[in-house]
C-alpha cells in the first residue's frame, strides 16, 4: 500500500527566503505524486504533479518540486518565498491500480515580514 | 461553474444524532471522495466511489456511510455521531484514470459533535 510521510510538521521563513518542504513516499512501482497548497479556511488546490518523464516539475505560484527515486523523495521548492504564501502544504500519492490518492500529514508554512 | 460543492459548511451536531452532508459536482467526473481532516494527520479518506452506484471504504470508514445515487452527488451520513467525528470534511472529484488525475476539492464542512 502507498504511503506519504513529511517530516516537518511546521516550518517557519523569513519572506524572501529560499524554501524547501520534504516529501517522502513508500511505494512499490512508479508513482503518482502531487503537492498541494491549502490557505486557511479553504480547500485544496493543486500546486504541480509528476507522472513521468523529467524529474524536475514546474507547478503554480512559483513552486518547483523534483522526484528522486533513489531517495523516495518529491521535495517541493520555491526560490524566493512571498508573505502570500503562507498556507499547508500536502503531498499526495496515486497508485496505477487504483483509484485512490493519499495524502501526507501536511507542512505548515508560516512567514514573517 | 462551480466545480465541487459542499453543504452545510459548518454544523453542531449532539452526540447520538445523525446528519449527511452533501456534495455535488458539476465537472461530469466519475471519481468522487470523502476525506476528514484532523490536526496533525492529514487528510484522511473515508469512502470513495469509482462511479455511480459504487462505492469502496478508504482508511477511516469506520461510523460513516455513503450514498452515489447518481454521477454528481455523493453524500456522507453519519448514522449516530460521536465527538471523535468532530473534523472538516472533504469532497472531492477527479476524472478516473490509473491514479494520475488531478482532484478537485469543495470547500470543506466543518462539523463539530459535541
Amino acid at each position: 500500500a502507498q504511503s506519504v510521510t513529511q517530516p516537518d510538521i511546521h516550518i517557519t521563513v523569513s519572506e524572501g527566503a529560499s524554501l524547501e518542504l520534504r516529501c517522502n513516499y513508500s511505494y512499490g512501482a512508479t508513482p503518482y505524486l502531487f503537492w498541494y497548497v491549502q490557505s486557511p479556511g479553504q480547500g485544496l488546490q493543486l500546486l504541480l504533479k509528476y507522472f513521468s518523464g523529467d524529474t524536475l516539475v514546474q507547478g503554480i505560484k512559483g513552486f518547483e518540486a523534483e522526484f528522486k527515486r533513489s531517495q523516495s523523495s518529491f521535495n517541493l521548492r520555491k526560490p524566493s518565498v512571498h508573505w502570500s504564501d503562507a498556507a499547508e502544504y500536502f503531498c499526495a500519492v496515486g497508485s496505477y491500480n487504483t483509484d485512490k490518492l493519499i495524502f501526507g500529514t501536511g507542512t505548515r508554512l508560516q512567514v514573517f515580514p | 461553474n462551480a466545480g465541487v460543492t459542499q453543504t452545510p459548511k459548518f454544523q453542531v451536531l449532539k452526540t447520538g444524532q445523525s446528519m449527511t452532508l452533501q456534495c455535488a459536482q458539476d465537472m461530469n467526473h466519475n471519481s468522487m471522495y470523502w476525506y476528514r481532516q484532523d490536526p496533525g494527520m492529514g487528510l484522511r479518506l473515508i469512502y470513495y466511489s469509482a462511479s455511480e452506484g459504487t462505492t469502496d471504504k478508504g482508511e477511516v470508514p469506520n461510523g460513516y456511510n455513503v450514498s452515489r445515487l447518481n454521477k454528481r452527488e455523493f453524500s456522507l451520513r453519519l448514522e449516530s455521531a460521536a465527538p471523535s467525528q468532530t473534523s472538516v470534511y472533504f469532497c472531492a472529484t477527479k476524472m478516473p484514470g490509473q491514479g494520475n488525475t488531478e482532484a478537485f476539492f469543495g470547500q470543506g464542512t466543518r462539523l463539530t459533535v459535541v
